[in-house]
């Protein structure tokens, strides 16, 4: 069975750093491009960031470039968001999600994690 | 980057009813067009991919269809399960974008 399992989101201060972390499971995570979704309170969906499957491509929305970075490990089956100069803006439930090939769907989606920045 | 806009925004219906919700992109995007579902604290679930393909496990009532800017989600007859929030999302091109969100309630 497909899972992702979401993790690291928590309360931060603005200006604040966190890193997120999805563990892929029935699947071999190098199989297919990875994203970032996130959610904000109340609000729909944002796709925030996006990476092949062997780490050589990596896409980001405006508003996170430069104080967001994907990465994967594709031996450890596991996705990362490292997040820096965190914004108020930023607060939202991330949802780790697969895509199997570039230009397909999101079929499966983590749990969610949810980051709150704030003083 | 390409705008996704959804109509309505939200919508009353009863148990049975046939219900179409209609999805637009600021340029052509080809039939690279999912729909997803999203009940309250729970993930998006896929639905309908590629414009008109059902998901692995998705009921029938659901189906897809349109290509180039137009698309539609229609439930043939809605049952109390579906109530919940649809989304399209673009998949053509980077950044992915998604549309505001369709709220179906029980009238």
């Amino acid at each position: 069975e497909v899972q992702l399992v979401d993790s690291g989101g928590g309360l931060v201060q603005p200006g604040g750093s966190l890193r997120l972390s999805c563990a892929a499971s029935g699947f071999t995570l190098s199989c297919c491009w990875m994203s970032w979704v996130r959610q904000a309170p109340g609000k729909g969906l944002e796709w925030v960031a996006a990476m092949k499957q062997d780490g050589t491509e990596e896409f980001y929305v405006d508003s996170v470039k430069g104080r967001f970075t994907i990465a994967r490990d594709n031996a450890k089956n596991s996705l990362y968001l490292q997040m820096n100069s965190l914004r108020a803006e930023d607060t939202a439930v991330y949802y780790c999600t697969r895509e199997m090939a570039y230009g397909d769907s999101f079929d499966y989606w983590g749990q969610g994690t949810l980051v709150t920045v704030s003083s | 980057d390409i705008q996704m806009t959804q109509s309505p925004s939200s919508l009353s219906a009863s148990v049975g009813d046939r219900v179409t919700i209609t999805c637009r992109a600021s340029q052509s995007i080809r039939s690279y067009l999912n729909w997803y579902q999203q009940k309250p604290g729970k993930a998006p679930k896929l639905l309908i991919r590629a414009a008109s393909t059902l998901q692995s496990g998705v009921p029938l009532r659901f189906s897809g269809s349109g290509s180039g800017t137009d698309f539609t989600l229609t439930i043939s007859s809605l049952q109390p399960e579906d109530f919940a929030t649809y989304y399209c999302q673009q998949s053509y091109t980077t950044p992915r974008t998604f549309g505001p969100g369709t709220k179906v309630d029980i009238k």
